[in-house]
């Protein structure tokens, strides 16, 4: 697709559920990022996938977060047992060879 | 550990220039960038700095000094539309990820 692709726009769930949260990034990119953005606040780090090297887990902040990238394109961000300080836009962005990241719309999680 | 300090909020007037401030203490460091959010949107690229000195493109200009840990966002001519979140951003090792500060929130009044 032309940009960064990340489903679903909007999710609500109640506490204690698992959700996934997808992520389509621009064709050829091969730098993946995932970030948490709360209300009014900064983009906070989460994950990182480069090619074929291991992801940098360090922002992921428990072990309820996990992410994969299957075949060096579409990312899926896992959260377990959600609890309502996970409330938050999840971003995603692909990175071009320039180090230009593109970011997707965001994937809006609301946990009750 | 890795920290960025920029101001959170700076109000000017159309047609004004503001500076916006950037300092991080990262262990390591490739590059400073910034990037502008408006409400609800996605993050954009506006800048990288790799190197000392001073980048323009257009109406923005972006200046870095990796002595001072240091670096600067220069909007000239502002307009209405310039109103958005501010990011700055800085390139660590290993591998490269990017670490954002808490951004600034710029208003643009008439």
């Amino acid at each position: 697709g032309a940009g960064v692709s990340q489903s679903p726009s909007n999710k609500v769930t109640e506490k204690g559920k698992d959700v996934e949260l997808r992520c389509d990034p621009i064709s050829g990119h091969t730098a993946l990022y995932w970030y948490r953005q709360s209300l009014g606040q900064g983009l906070e780090f989460l994950i990182y996938f480069q090619g074929n090297s291991a992801p940098d887990k360090s922002g992921l902040p428990s072990d309820r977060f996990s992410a994969e990238r299957t075949g060096g394109s579409v990312s899926t961000l896992t959260i377990q047992r959600t609890q309502q300080e996970d409330s938050a836009v999840y971003l995603c962005a692909s990175r071009a060879e320039t180090g230009e990241l593109f970011f997707g719309e965001g994937s809006r999680l609301t946990v009750l | 550990g890795q920290s960025l300090e920029q101001p959170s909020e700076v109000t000017a007037v159309e047609g004004a220039i503001v500076q916006i401030n950037c300092t991080y203490q990262t262990s390591g460091f490739y590059g400073l960038s910034w990037y502008q959010q408006h409400d609800g949107g996605a993050p954009t690229f506006l800048s990288y700095n790799g190197l000392d000195g001073l980048e323009e493109t257009g109406r923005f200009s972006s200046f870095l000094s990796r002595s001072d840990s240091y670096g600067y966002l220069l909007l000239q001519e502002l307009q209405m539309k310039d109103s958005a979140s501010y990011f700055c951003a800085v390139r660590v090792p290993p591998g490269g990820k990017l670490i954002f500060g808490q951004g600034t929130e710029l208003s643009v009044k008439p």
